[in-house]
Order: C-alpha cells, then sequence, then structure tokens
C-alpha cells in the first residue's frame, strides 16, 4: 500500500516558467512533510519541508504548499532553471516520535532551455 | 565539512552471500538512518540507529541487520542475500535537535548476481 503518492512519473518545463511538483498521501497521522532531489549518481538534497501546522512555507525559488484535507502537497518552483532538472521525492513522516520517511516513487523534472 | 559519506560506492556480490556497507554521518549528526531504493522506486526505510542502537525498523527481514559505533558511524549487514537485494542503499544522518530532517549520502549500489 502505497501512502505516499506521486503520480507524475515525469514533467518538462520551459526554463523561466514555473514548475509544479504533486504529492499525495493517505495517512492522517503524517505531520511533517519534505522535498528531496536527486541527481544520478548521488544521494537524495533535502530542499524544503513543511510542517503540518503550516499550509505554506517558502524558501528562495522554492514553495511547497500543503492542503490537510485533500491530503495533498505540492512543491512550486519559480522561475525554472535547468540545473533543476532532477529527480524530486516527496516524503513524509509521522507523529510521536516517528521519525522514519516515507518516500513517494518520484517525478523526473526536466527544465528545457 | 564532509557531509554522509558511505563506501564502498559500488559491490557485485552473489545469491547467498553476505555483504557489510559503511556509512559516517555528518559531522555533529548522531542519527542514522537506512534506506533502500530499488530502481525507479523512492527510497525505503530499513531502519534507524540512535545511542548504539535500533531505535526503529522499517518493514524488512532479519536478514538486515545494523550497527553503530561510538562515534555515530554505522553498518548495514544483509545476509544470504537474494537477486532481489539488488539496490542503491542509502545512509541518513541527522542531529539529536533535528530529527525531522535527514541528510543523504551518495549511496552504495550493490548488484546480486
Amino acid at each position: 500500500d502505497q501512502q505516499v503518492k506521486q503520480n507524475s512519473p515525469s514533467l518538462s518545463v520551459q526554463e523561466g516558467r514555473i514548475s509544479i511538483l504533486n504529492c499525495d498521501y493517505t495517512n492522517s497521522m503524517f505531520d511533517y512533510f519534505l522535498w528531496y532531489k536527486k541527481y544520478p549518481a548521488e544521494g537524495p538534497t533535502f530542499l524544503i519541508s513543511i510542517s503540518s501546522i503550516k499550509d505554506k512555507n517558502e524558501d528562495g525559488r522554492f514553495t511547497v504548499f500543503l492542503n490537510k484535507s485533500a491530503k495533498h502537497l505540492s512543491l512550486h518552483i519559480v522561475p525554472s532553471q535547468p540545473g533543476d532538472s532532477a529527480v524530486y521525492f516527496c516524503a513524509a513522516s509521522g507523529a510521536s516520535g516517528t521519525y522514519k520517511y516515507i518516500f513517494g516513487t518520484g517525478t523526473r523534472l526536466k527544465v528545457l532551455a | 565539512d564532509a557531509g554522509v559519506t558511505q563506501s564502498p560506492t559500488h559491490l557485485i556480490k552473489t545469491r547467498g552471500q553476505q555483504v557489510t556497507l559503511r556509512c559516517s554521518p555528518k559531522s555533529g549528526h548522531d542519527t542514522v538512518s537506512w534506506y533502500q531504493q530499488a530502481l525507479g522506486q523512492g527510497p525505503q526505510f530499513i531502519f534507524q540507529y540512535y545511542e548504539e542502537e535500533e531505535r526503529q525498523r522499517g518493514n524488512f527481514p532479519d536478514r538486515f541487520s545494523g550497527h553503530q559505533f561510538p562515534n555515530y558511524s554505522s553498518e548495514l549487514n544483509v545476509n544470504a542475500l537474494l537477486l532481489g537485494d539488488s539496490a542503491l542503499y542509502l545512509c541518513a544522518s541527522s542531529p539529536l535537535a533535528n530529527q525531522e530532517t535527514q541528510y543523504f549520502g551518495p549511496g552504495t549500489r550493490l548488484l546480486v548476481l
């Protein structure tokens, strides 16, 4: 049972435009969400996170939105740059000191120059 | 400041053999988690070590075991290797003060023939 889902395996966006990556989850006990970026032959790199007490968190070109009622989060990248081309994973962790991450299957973003 | 390091980078084993993978956490981090990433999938949580003890465990058989040393470095051992154990094995570390954000190493790619 996939508790964290990224239904778009790939996404292509023109340089300078907005990239929107989506993630859905099923477990209402998740209270912390993260986005990681992964280049080939490297480990995932932490991008941005959001706690369930917030609905938005912003860091430079990256913004994460959380809709708890819909169990949905999204990552917005504005403006998109060719260097953003990578696989993006969303991850969730639960309450009560549970720090293991549950990852989605990833979305491959390609930013076209 | 070195980030999370893992060794070896690549490994080839045959079915039934045993393997040991190593991880050194980021400086100042005392908690180490291990993940398995199969091709086309997101990382899956194996277990987490803190204060030299296994603190949490994912849905992996007892063939997967680990250890954490007093200097916080960690090992992942897999016995009786199966073809399905072929994957990228990722180590992630986090500091006690902020267990929520984990930082990943580059991984060890294991191929079982």
